[in-house]
């Protein structure tokens, strides 16, 4: 089974829109953490944000912001006015209490393509 | 700011040959990581280490792998006897520790396998 499911594969945007990415993990611990990753078309991956499961207040950080949710095991990423720079595929994780944060699960990323 | 960096950028290699995949590690970091990336696909975890040792490795990391911090700054990533479906961006990755700490991921290396 998928620890971490983000089931859009690819969004495209026109500049300006907002646009929301997709998550939902699968964990029995009750210790994790959760990410986001950026990687550019240059292919490097560019930390975002992290997120333990303690702690569900959303979190607004310039245009990004991320709505996590216990509840429903998901943590959305919604950019608010799409660049053209923010084209590139985003990836969400996840790591465990049980393999001590030593490993993270990657989703399959969702590639946004946003157009002038 | 400090970054974590990977030599080579690309590596073109025969089937059957042995590569080492180079890593500098923020310093100071102490926990180490290896992931792979078929292009098209997820990111996957290969292997941990901390403090000269594996501490967690997949399924994947399997015994044609294996890892290795020769001195204080290194952190290799050796494949003895490459395979076609060893081709893949490998990413290096650091933090300062296992817990609660993002990593840092490097640049990545482009290994083909011919």
């Amino acid at each position: 089974a998928q620890k971490v499911t983000q089931a859009q594969t690819e969004i495209s945007v026109v500049e300006k829109e907002d646009v929301t990415l997709d998550c939902v993990y699968e964990t029995r611990d009750t210790t994790y953490y959760l990410f986001w990753y950026k990687q550019p078309p240059s292919g490097e991956l560019v930390f975002l944000i992290r997120r333990n499961s303690f702690d569900e207040q959303n979190e607004i950080s310039g245009r990004y912001s991320w709505n996590f949710q216990k509840s429903t095991s998901s943590f959305n990423f919604t950019i608010t006015a799409s660049q053209v720079v923010d084209s590139a595929v985003y990836f969400c994780a996840l790591s465990e209490a049980r393999d001590n944060f030593n490993k993270f699960y990657f989703g399959s990323g969702t590639k946004l393509n946003v157009k002038p | 700011e400090p970054e974590v960096t990977q030599t080579p950028s690309h590596q073109v290699t025969q089937m059957g040959q042995e590569v080492i995949l180079r890593c500098v590690p923020i310093s100071n970091h102490l926990y180490f990581y290896w992931y792979r990336q078929i292009l098209g696909q997820k990111v996957e975890f290969l292997v941990s280490f901390y403090n000269n040792e594996i501490s967690e490795k997949s399924e994947i990391f399997d015994d044609q792998f294996s890892v290795e911090r020769p001195d204080g700054s290194n952190f290799t990533l050796k494949i003895r006897s490459t395979k076609l479906e060893d081709s893949a961006m490998y990413f290096c990755a650091s933090s300062v520790k296992g817990l609660k700490n993002e990593q840092f991921f490097g640049p990545g290396t482009r290994l083909t396998v011919l």
